[in-house]
């Protein structure tokens, strides 16, 4: 069953502008891990954050973790032409740690 | 280093014919996954190998489906017979880590299956 949701579906924003994608989940996680897809590409790892934390950078990636709300959100800072791509969030679950699972993703077009 | 390739990138085929899918996953990678994803729908799972041995295959659609991983090396996917709803796009992932996800996946391309 699927256990993560991505939101919105799409969202479509200026070059330059922030980019901000929700991802819930239902069960407790180990971790939950986002990547990127261009298109005719394979997923691209952006960043993992564990159980334990609330807050990761990389770049001018962001992601934050609420355990009790069962959600975490990626902010894309400064967006250019080239974060054009579909996102997805995945979790490992707490009692299964040798499985991942994917939502359907947020498809992200930046305009010029 | 070489990533994850996936071979043939595109496969188109009729209803009823046979296709195999190759997955050559990075050197040393202990974990194989493959996942599908039809338009606009999730990621699904369907299998994962530890070595040469499979560690999960609940996410196989049915028997029309088998994987097998020679050596605990290659993989290969194998639908027979093709079936309108087996089209997507067929991902292998590869991770360090002996059956754990502690880390990241690394993805192939990919092979968008077209069954006509």
């Amino acid at each position: 069953s699927q256990q993560g949701e991505e939101d919105p579906q799409a969202l479509s924003i200026q070059e330059g502008e922030n980019a901000t994608m929700n991802c819930s989940y239902k069960t407790s996680i180990n971790n939950l891990q986002w990547y990127r897809q261009n298109s005719g590409r394979g997923l691209v790892h952006l960043i993992l954050i564990r159980s334990n934390e609330r807050e990761k950078h990389s770049g001018r990636l962001r992601v934050t973790l609420d355990t009790s709300k069962k959600s975490s959100s990626l902010l894309i800072t400064a967006s250019r032409a080239a974060d054009t791509a579909s996102y997805f969030c995945a979790t490992v679950p707490m009692n299964r740690d040798d499985k991942i699972i994917f939502g359907k993703g947020t498809r992200l077009h930046i305009l010029p | 280093e070489a990533g994850v390739t996936q071979f043939p990138s595109h496969s188109v085929i009729e209803k009823g014919q046979t296709v195999t899918l190759r997955c050559d996953p990075i050197s040393g990678h202990d974990n194989l996954y493959w996942y599908r994803r039809v338009m606009g729908k999730e990621i699904k799972f369907l299998l994962h190998f530890v070595k040469e041995s499979k560690q999960d295959e609940s996410g196989m659609p049915n028997n029309r489906f088998l994987a097998e991983r020679t050596g605990g090396t290659y993989s290969t996917l194998k639908v027979q017979p093709a079936e309108l709803e087996d089209s997507g796009v067929y991902f292998c992932a590869s991770s360090q880590g002996f059956g754990r996800i502690y880390e990241k996946l690394f993805f192939g391309s990919g092979t968008q299956l077209s069954v006509l």
